[in-house]
């Protein structure tokens, strides 16, 4: 039972246009929610995160948006760059004293230059 | 840089045959994770330790897996009599522990299985 949910394996963007990452999740106990980063032959590198008090957070070139109602999140890198050519994790944490975060299966972003 | 670091990267094994895998978190980070990913996976949790005690287990870390921080510090994962499906990144992560943070990640030990 997937609680995470990345339903878009693969997304292609030109340089310079905005890539919007999306995630949608089940359980309703979710609180806190995470994007990383990951290269090839990489451990996942922490972007940016939201808490479930919040419906955005920005940081840079990313924001995270958050529709409790729809339990829905996405990531918007603008401007998009090659470097940003990666696998987007989203993961999410309950409340309730557990640290585990339950990931997606990941989206992998091309920028084309 | 002191990340999150690994050891071995690779480990090639049979069958049959018991392997332990390594992880140093960074410094002063009371929290640090176990996670498992396959391919075309995300990363799922395996165990977590708050300095040396172990306070959850997911039902992912069967008897044959055991994990331990003897001192707070670094961390070894074992895996006895290992199995096919046992070949996976496994992943280790580390947090300060002052709350909800986010997780640091190392690159991970791939193991293949024989």
């Amino acid at each position: 039972d997937q609680q995470v949910k990345q339903n878009s394996p693969s997304l292609s963007v030109q340089e310079g246009r905005i890539s919007i990452l999306n995630c949608d999740y089940t359980n309703s106990m979710f609180d806190y929610f995470l994007w990383y980063k990951k290269y090839p032959a990489e451990g996942p590198t922490f972007l940016i995160s939201i808490s479930s008090i919040k419906d955005k957070n920005e940081d840079g070139r990313f924001t995270v948006f958050l529709n409790k109602s729809a339990k829905h999140l996405s990531l918007h890198i603008v401007p998009s760059q090659p470097g940003d050519s990666a696998v987007y994790f989203c993961a999410a944490i309950t409340g309730a004293g557990s640290y585990q975060l339950t990931f997606g299966k990941g989206t992998k972003l091309s920028v084309i230059p | 840089d002191t990340g999150v670091s690994q050891d071995p990267r690779h480990k090639i094994t049979k069958r049959g045959q018991n392997v332990t895998f390594r992880c140093d978190p960074i410094s002063e980070h009371n929290r640090l994770y176990w996670y498992r990913q396959t391919l075309g996976q995300g990363p799922e949790f395996l165990t977590y330790f708050q300095n040396e005690a172990q306070l959850e287990k997911s039902r992912l870390l069967s008897d044959r897996f055991s994990a331990e921080r003897p001192k707070g510090s670094f961390s070894t994962l074992e895996i006895q009599r290992t199995e096919q499906g046992d070949s996976a990144m496994y992943l280790c992560a580390s947090s300060l522990g002052v709350g909800r943070e986010p997780q640091h990640f190392g690159d991970g030990t791939r193991l293949s299985i024989l």
